[in-house]
């Protein structure tokens, strides 16, 4: 079974500053696809960023990226320049790639972020 | 405006009470889930319907029951809960292919007394 770990339960950065946040997951299949989500106070998951992990790229979406490091089994979350409304808890997930989506997701626990003005 | 939708958003109910958490979705997605969220656990995977059937269940208790009509309604029957099965309980859809990520809704908290 595929399991997703996220080591920092909070972490807090100054406006503006960057941050990452540590994702690592656990599988024996060597296709599949990671996720970041987003779950403010409002309680709805937004997706920030994803990744196949055929592709050696990096992801990027604004001032949202991942380090993406494959054999390391390792899937972290870089935001720059933060914003107040960054603040939320972050979720790592992992779905496979072989049963197209009717698997569901893999969640870590998440990471509580707080953004200091 | 989220594209899937929960209702209620908020349910208190004893544990002898039979409820219903709706969820419908207006992305035109064929796969449908529910999660339960509870404090300091991971999201975990309860029911998955794929193409209007179910695909798994991962040991749910049978107090829960999920039914799903048609490809954009999903339903969570709940009956005789016990507290500890005080959580949020979200609901996602996606298209049954390779890659594409959920959509969740906005979550039903769910409070046994």
């Amino acid at each position: 079974a595929q399991t997703v770990t996220q080591s920092q339960p909070e972490m807090s950065v100054q406006e503006a500053e960057t941050v990452t946040l540590s994702c690592t997951y656990d599988t024996s299949e060597s296709d599949y696809y990671l996720f970041w989500y987003k779950q403010p106070p409002s309680r709805q998951m937004i997706l920030v960023i994803r990744q196949e992990a055929y592709k050696q790229q990096n992801a990027t979406e604004n001032r949202f990226s991942v380090n993406f490091q494959k054999a390391a089994k390792s899937f972290s979350l870089k935001i720059s320049d933060s914003q107040l409304g960054d603040a939320a808890m972050y979720f790592c997930a992992y779905r496979g790639y072989s049963g197209g989506g009717a698997d569901g997701l893999t969640f870590g626990k998440g990471t509580h972020l707080i953004i200091q003005p | 405006e989220t594209g899937v939708t929960q209702t209620p958003r908020h349910l208190v109910m004893g544990m002898t009470n039979k409820k219903s958490l709706k969820c419908e979705q207006h992305l035109g997605h064929n796969a449908m889930y529910w999660y339960k969220q509870s404090a300091k656990k991971p999201l975990e995977l309860m029911f998955v319907y794929s193409l209007e059937e179910r695909v798994e269940n991962n040991s749910v208790p049978s107090r829960f029951s999920p039914e799903c009509p048609n490809s954009s309604h999903l339903f969570l029957h709940l009956h005789t809960l016990q507290p500890e099965d005080s959580a949020l309980y979200l609901c996602a859809s996606s298209q049954v292919v390779q890659g594409i990520e959920a959509f969740f809704g906005q979550g039903t908290r769910l409070t046994v007394v």
